[in-house]
């Protein structure tokens, strides 16, 4: 069984630019997260769905991010304009409450602004 | 914001040694998980403690739970170059929506 798939696994673009990442949950997981981690951090949430639905987007900088899970499956997150201090790794996770909401990863999305 | 913060920030050791990890929260929690992370890739589960149990192992792997004081510790036993790695909780609420990753610690194994 495939695991989560993000892409692109790198993305270099210039400040004000936008930039969108993708993410393919492990099939059957309903719940969907997007994180972000700096570098000697640990992942911080921006949003999480159920299904389809974005069930906790509190840490989503709204004015510049945005999100969507259409159909419940895949999920796209973007940034717009993007800034310097966007520069991070963003890592989707997906899980099931069927196993204690054990969250599988992607490899991330290693975003370089500059 | 992080919920759990993970003690030490960094460890380094000699192959074949024990390594141990601690992680405190501030919350109830319904369960706690640790995660590993290898340099430049994403996060890899190791092993899920309910908040009813106080112990678990899973091959080399031994976590200890206490809820009273609210933390947990991370056992690696006989240590190995491939264990290099950081290593973070994190814990989910009763109902299942609020999970959150410590800071981590990075364990350095030396061969």
């Amino acid at each position: 069984e495939a695991g989560v798939v993000q892409s692109p696994r790198y993305k270099i673009i210039e400040k004000k630019q936008p930039v969108a990442f993708w993410c393919n949950p492990i099939s059957g997981h309903n719940t969907l997260y997007w994180y972000l981690q700096n570098l000697g951090q640990g992942p911080e949430l921006l949003i999480r769905y159920e299904n389809e639905e974005a069930v906790d987007d509190s840490q989503l900088p709204k004015d510049r991010f945005s999100a969507e899970r259409l159909k419940g499956v895949d999920s796209t997150l973007k940034i717009q304009p993007a800034e310097l201090g966007d520069s991070a790794v963003y890592l989707c996770a997906s899980s099931s409450f069927l196993d204690g909401h054990t969250q599988y990863f992607g490899p991330g999305t290693r975003l370089t602004v500059l | 914001s992080q919920q759990g913060e993970e003690d030490p920030q960094a460890l380094s050791i000699q192959e074949g040694e024990n390594a141990t990890m601690n992680c405190s929260y501030k919350t109830s929690i319904n369960n706690l998980q640790w995660y590993r992370q290898n340099s430049g890739r994403g996060l890899v589960h190791l092993i899920l403690i309910r908040s009813n149990e106080r112990e678990k192992h899973s091959g080399r792997l031994r976590v200890t739970l206490d809820t009273s004081k609210k933390s947990s510790s991370l056992l690696i036993t006989a240590s190995r170059a491939a264990d290099t790695a950081s290593y973070f909780c994190a814990t989910v609420s009763f109902t299942g929506n609020q999970f959150y990753f410590g800071t981590g610690t990075s364990l350095t194994v030396i061969p």
